[in-house]
């Protein structure tokens, strides 16, 4: 079935540095993929998503491109801020047993210093 | 525009006494989520409302977990008897298209659980 697997954390950079966290995923077809963010205290917020191959997704400097060749989805951003310490969450659909959902990777937590 | 809201925010109980957990989704939104996140994990789904209707529960364990979503609006999740393993963030989500996981989810703040 499908999955993602997450480069594991805790990362932690200075101010301006440069950011990948890096996500493969096992698929079936080509699924939409996403990446949401969890700001410290909050719940859950899509941060892009890609819904085709060689689709790059963009939002707040962050970009992800869905490469098939390698099945990657890594999360880049090039000069990162403090205000971007959260939790990132590379996810795709899954179907299964005749219903569909969501399934998330296990998170990698960032934390960017002065 | 307000977002999913979620109450309690914290919920402290010991084990085998009940809980509910409340949630009001986007207003507009047809599609409503809950889902399990232990410590260092991602989500995971509990449950599906599609308007009043649970279209996938077939992550929720059934004997002490159970949900409704009356009118089609607001939901609630509970659990009883609670146990150990059950200290997580409860969180709810909604989206507005029920056609699939092609749409953006809105997730609420969580109801974070610790059963002593």
């Amino acid at each position: 079935g499908n999955s993602v697997t997450q480069m594991e954390g805790p990362v932690t950079l200075s101010e301006e540095a440069f950011l990948t966290i890096n996500c493969t995923y096992t698929a079936t077809g080509y699924p939409s993929l996403f990446w949401y963010v969890q700001y410290p205290g909050e719940g859950l917020q899509l941060l892009l998503k890609a819904t085709k191959a060689d689709d790059k997704g963009s939002n707040k400097g962050f970009e992800a491109t869905y490469r098939k060749e390698t099945t990657s989805f890594h999360l880049e951003k090039g000069s990162v801020q403090v205000s971007d310490s959260a939790v990132y969450f590379c996810a795709l659909p899954l179907t299964q047993g005749g219903s569909e959902k969501l399934v998330f990777g296990k998170g990698t937590k960032l934390t960017v210093n002065p | 525009e307000a977002g999913v809201v979620q109450s309690p925010r914290y919920k402290i109980i010991e084990k085998k006494q009940p809980v509910a957990f409340w949630c009001n989704p986007i207003s507009g939104h047809n599609t409503l989520y809950w889902y399990r996140q232990n410590l260092g994990q991602g989500p995971e789904l509990l449950i599906r409302y599609e308007n009043e209707e649970a279209v996938d529960d077939s992550q929720l364990p059934k004997d002490r977990f159970s949900a409704e979503r009356l009118k089609g609006v607001d939901s609630t999740l509970k659990i009883q008897p609670a146990e150990l393993g059950d200290s997580a963030v409860y969180l709810c989500a909604s989206s507005l298209d029920p056609a699939g996981y092609q749409e953006t989810q809105y997730f609420g703040p969580g109801t974070r659980l610790l059963v002593l």
